[in-house]
């Protein structure tokens, strides 16, 4: 079992739905979580960050972290075309040192 | 253009050959990462610098590869006699002492 779970896709979606991504993970150090989108030949970007459990919203993103279920999630609201991408989940361990360990990614695609 | 920038954005070579990328973080992160992502996976953390200090290698990183981070500044990363399994992106990322890590646009390398 890797540490990070993310369902590759792709996700297709008409534009203006409401978008659920998710990960699950299996390390309970992990206390840092963060949500990545990459688009195609780019770097990833950093899209949300959190460190306790609950939401967090920045305006159409939320981004979800249940601890105890060991489950993050990240919302988008009013899904437009040029939210197509691939969203990474990652996370980290206290202090960091090792670096964030990353999901798959999920490639969602947006439709007009 | 103050983000992480990384030179070339992409690199072929023949198998057996060396080749040597950069990356120029933001400035006054005192972090720097290395990491490697392959199609359909999320980037691999490989090695990571505090300052001109290389903390932590992943045992992904095999004795070919050395990377370098001389003065605290810009990092190289370098791959002797190249193979065609490290055909991948080679991401680059930088933080102020933080888990929120900020990504290149990555090199592409093709080795043929």
């Amino acid at each position: 079992q890797k540490e990070v779970e993310q369902d590759p896709g792709p996700l297709s979606v008409p534009e203006g739905a409401i978008v659920s991504l998710n990960c699950t993970y299996s390390n309970s150090a992990f206390q840092y979580f963060m949500w990545y989108r990459q688009y195609s030949r780019k770097g990833p970007e950093l899209l949300m960050y959190t460190y306790s459990s609950g939401n967090k919203e920045d305006g159409r993103f939320t981004a979800q972290v249940d601890k105890s279920s060991k489950y993050i999630s990240l919302f988008i609201r009013d899904s437009q075309p040029s939210d197509s991408a691939t969203y990474l989940c990652a996370m980290n361990t206290r202090g960091g040192a090792d670096g964030l360990t990353f999901g798959k990614g999920t490639h969602l695609i947006i439709q007009p | 253009d103050t983000g992480v920038s990384q030179n070339p954005r992409h690199k072929i070579t023949k198998r057996g050959q060396n080749v040597t990328f950069r990356c120029d973080p933001i400035s006054e992160h005192n972090r720097l990462y290395w990491y490697r992502q392959t199609l359909g996976q999320g980037p691999e953390f490989l090695t990571y610098f505090q300052n001109e200090a290389q903390l932590e290698k992943s045992r992904l990183l095999s004795d070919r590869f050395s990377a370098e981070r001389p003065k605290g500044s810009f990092s190289t990363l370098e791959i002797q006699r190249t193979e065609q399994g490290d055909s991948a992106m080679y991401l680059c990322a930088s933080s102020a002492g933080d888990e929120k890590l900020f990504f290149g646009s990555g090199t592409q390398l093709s080795v043929l």
